[in-house]
């Protein structure tokens, strides 16, 4: 079966300050896919990253970074120095080869306050 | 580039009633998924297109129904409509063929009453 786990329903931080959600994923399968979406107040997911099972090689973008674990089954997404812009609810999605469909964690509502 | 295009954007219906949602592909893009998110279940997937067949789809009643076309647009349709269908509605394209990011529309606001 395949699953993803997001068990931090709801953070809280202060603006500057950094950030980390988790995000823990469970399949048999060695070819999959895991991405990361923000979906802000105005209601529209917005894509922010795909890894795919054979690159467990760290991203950065901006103040963005993702790690991905596979011997812990993780793909952690870190906000460095957060800002009110940044409040949204964010999902972690799978997705495996062949199989044509995206299971969702159920998101962590990211609150930044000023 | 255009976006995905959802219509319409918010709808009432009354329980018993049907109802078709309408998704409007990224140029280019030939896969189209559907979900539905509601605050209790999050993001459901639905079913997913590519080239006009279903290629998979979730565990959802057979009330639950859609379909593609030639140009890849898509259709969903909900018929007997109950209550707890009340949800957004999403819908997501990608380029297809393997497993690519996929681009959201705004979603369609479904209420049943």
């Amino acid at each position: 079966a395949q699953k993803v786990t997001q068990a931090q329903t709801e953070i809280s931080v202060v603006e500057k300050e950094d950030v980390t959600l988790d995000c823990v994923y469970e399949t048999r399968d060695t070819t999959y896919y895991l991405f990361w979406y923000k979906q802000p107040p105005s209601g529209e997911l917005v894509f922010l990253i795909r890894r795919n099972s054979f690159d467990e090689q760290n991203e950065i973008s901006g103040r963005y970074s993702w790690n991905f674990q596979k011997s812990t089954s993780s793909f952690n997404f870190t906000i460095t120095a957060s800002q009110v812009v940044d409040s949204a609810v964010y999902f972690c999605a799978l997705s495996t080869s062949g199989t044509y469909k995206y299971i969702f964690g159920t998101g962590t509502r990211l609150k930044v306050l000023a | 580039k255009a976006g995905v295009t959802q219509t319409p954007r918010y709808l009432i219906k009354t329980r018993g009633q049907q109802v078709t949602l309408s998704c409007s592909p990224i140029s280019g893009h030939r896969s189209v998924s559907w979900y539905q998110q509601t605050p209790g279940q999050g993001l459901q997937f639905l079913f997913e297109y590519f080239s006009e067949t279903q290629r998979n789809k979730g565990n959802f009643p057979g009330r639950f129904s859609g379909r593609q076309f030639s140009n890849s647009r898509s259709e969903m349709n909900v018929s007997t409509l109950e209550l707890g269908d009340s949800a957004l509605y999403l819908c997501a394209s990608s380029v297809g063929g393997t497993v690519w990011e996929q681009y959201f529309g705004p979603g369609t606001r479904l209420t049943v009453t």
